[in-house]
């Protein structure tokens, strides 16, 4: 268990509707980074937050959108969902803003568009 | 444009040693990461090579060659519940992005 909570854990909806994902960061960490995994893929960098505030952005759509909160917990949303958002989504941690080379990563949201 | 080019496959037999490389065009970064991935898992860290040369952690060691644009993770005394996917990724020096490889799956055979 790496401290990192993501829910929900299994997510199912049809295209065209909207979804929100959240990940709570292990205790003390402030930095929250969002991946994409499709099937039998890498992973793929959508966005890192720091602190409340965006850090880095990948290569994210514009249907996507993320925060993090003051609590530091951060939720992507995903919408005008489509058949290829159908993937795992995972956040991760580290403690600082600062490249970290360890990042703690949550069990991930399967979300299927149908 | 920046990629680190990883085997999609390695087969192994149990006790051996696999080597799983990766090669990587991207313009600076910090320092190469490994992570494991089960099925159905998250992603775990391995290794991390900040410096050129060889970094050990038990069964696992990771190396890096800058000059060569170049890195492997080494796996020995091969076990079972050692097949899983591994990526290598980098952070790089230019805007912070996480980039990983598109990972290799190693099958371990008894």
């Amino acid at each position: 268990d790496s401290g990192v909570t993501q829910t929900p854990k299994h997510l199912i909806t049809a295209t065209g509707q909207r979804v929100t994902l959240r990940c709570s960061p292990r205790s003390g960490d402030l930095s929250v980074y969002w991946y994409q995994q499709s099937l039998d893929q890498g992973l793929q960098f959508l966005i890192q937050y720091y602190n409340g505030e965006e850090r880095a952005k990948g290569n994210i759509l514009e249907r996507f959108s993320a925060q993090q909160f003051p609590d530091l917990h951060s939720e992507l949303n995903l919408s005008s969902l489509e058949l290829g958002d159908s993937a795992l989504y995972f956040c991760a941690s580290t403690p600082s803003g600062t490249p970290d080379n360890e990042q703690f990563f949550g069990p991930g949201t399967r979300l299927t568009v149908l | 444009g920046q990629s680190l080019e990883q085997p999609s496959e390695v087969t192994a037999v149990e006790g051996a040693i696999v080597q799983i490389n990766c090669t990587y065009q991207t313009s600076g970064f910090y320092g190469l990461s490994w992570y494991q991935q089960h099925d159905g898992g998250a992603p775990t860290f391995l290794s991390y090579n900040a410096l050129d040369g060889l970094e050990e952690t038990g069964r696992f060691s990771s190396f890096l060659s800058r000059s060569d644009s170049y890195g492997y993770l080494l796996l020995q005394e091969l076990q079972m519940k050692d097949s899983a996917s591994y990526f290598c990724a980098v952070v790089n020096t230019g805007g912070f992005k996480t980039i990983f490889g598109a990972g290799t799956r190693l099958f371990v055979k008894a």
